[in-house]
């Protein structure tokens, strides 16, 4: 159980261009989705809190009109990285929240590698 | 804001006991959790300890919780080559994000 899917697995793109992420909860619904950026070598950077029906949070310094989130349903959560340059290239890792209170661990997703050249 | 420290290398020999070991500057998470990070995947939930545990073992891991001193540690008994990853220690905070440190890469020599 908790199995957190991500697509694509990995994409290369051009400058200039928009791509999206999407994140699913396959076997549980997710009412707190949360979105990372990883890069190499280093911890995860909370970007963002996707909470299914309303807008995300964003982290102090994550551009909104940049990286647009959308949770439109308890299961999907999408993240646009729009007009992409190449210093958005990194890894990004989606998690998705179990309940809505209590422990309510994390389970991420495999990742997408975003590579804009 | 909470503050999250790892060492960032541990090398040891299959068959050892591994401990990997994480501080903090909040005292307020009421969970504590460790990760397992393999090369370009996602993060992989190991184990968890609630604040007011002071030990949780789980097979070959043991998980111990220093509140006075703010430290958190994870044992890996019998270390296997498997076992080569990159390990988080994080924390919830009272938002329900997590904060990490910033990993400590496991190398397990044959």
């Amino acid at each position: 159980g908790a199995v957190v899917s991500q697509h694509p697995s990995w994409v290369i793109c051009k400058s200039g261009t928009s791509v999206k992420i999407e994140c699913r909860s396959l076997d549980f619904q997710a009412t707190t989705m949360f979105w990372y950026r990883q890069f190499p070598k280093q911890s995860l950077m909370l970007m963002a809190t996707s909470n299914e029906g309303s807008k995300a949070t964003y982290e102090q310094g994550v551009e909104k009109d940049k990286f647009l989130i959308n949770h439109a349903s308890l299961t999907l959560s999408t993240l646009t990285v729009t007009s992409a340059h190449p210093e958005d290239s990194s890894f990004y890792i989606c998690s998705a929240r179990v309940g809505t209170s209590g422990r309510g661990e994390q389970y991420f997703g495999p990742g997408t590698r975003l590579t804009v050249t | 804001g909470e503050d999250v420290e790892q060492s960032l290398f541990l090398s040891v020999r299959e068959g050892d006991s591994s401990v990997i070991n994480c501080t903090y500057t909040d005292s307020s998470s009421t969970y504590l959790y460790w990760y397992k990070q393999e090369p370009g995947a996602g993060l992989q939930l190991l184990t968890y300890i609630f604040s007011n545990m002071d030990m949780k073992q789980d097979q070959r891991l043991t998980v111990l919780l220093n509140k006075k001193d703010k430290h958190l540690s994870l044992r890996i008994a019998d270390t296997q080559t498997g076992d080569s990853a990159i390990y988080f220690c994080a924390l919830m905070d009272s938002s329900y994000k997590l904060i990490f440190g910033s990993g400590t890469r496991l190398l397990v020599r044959p």
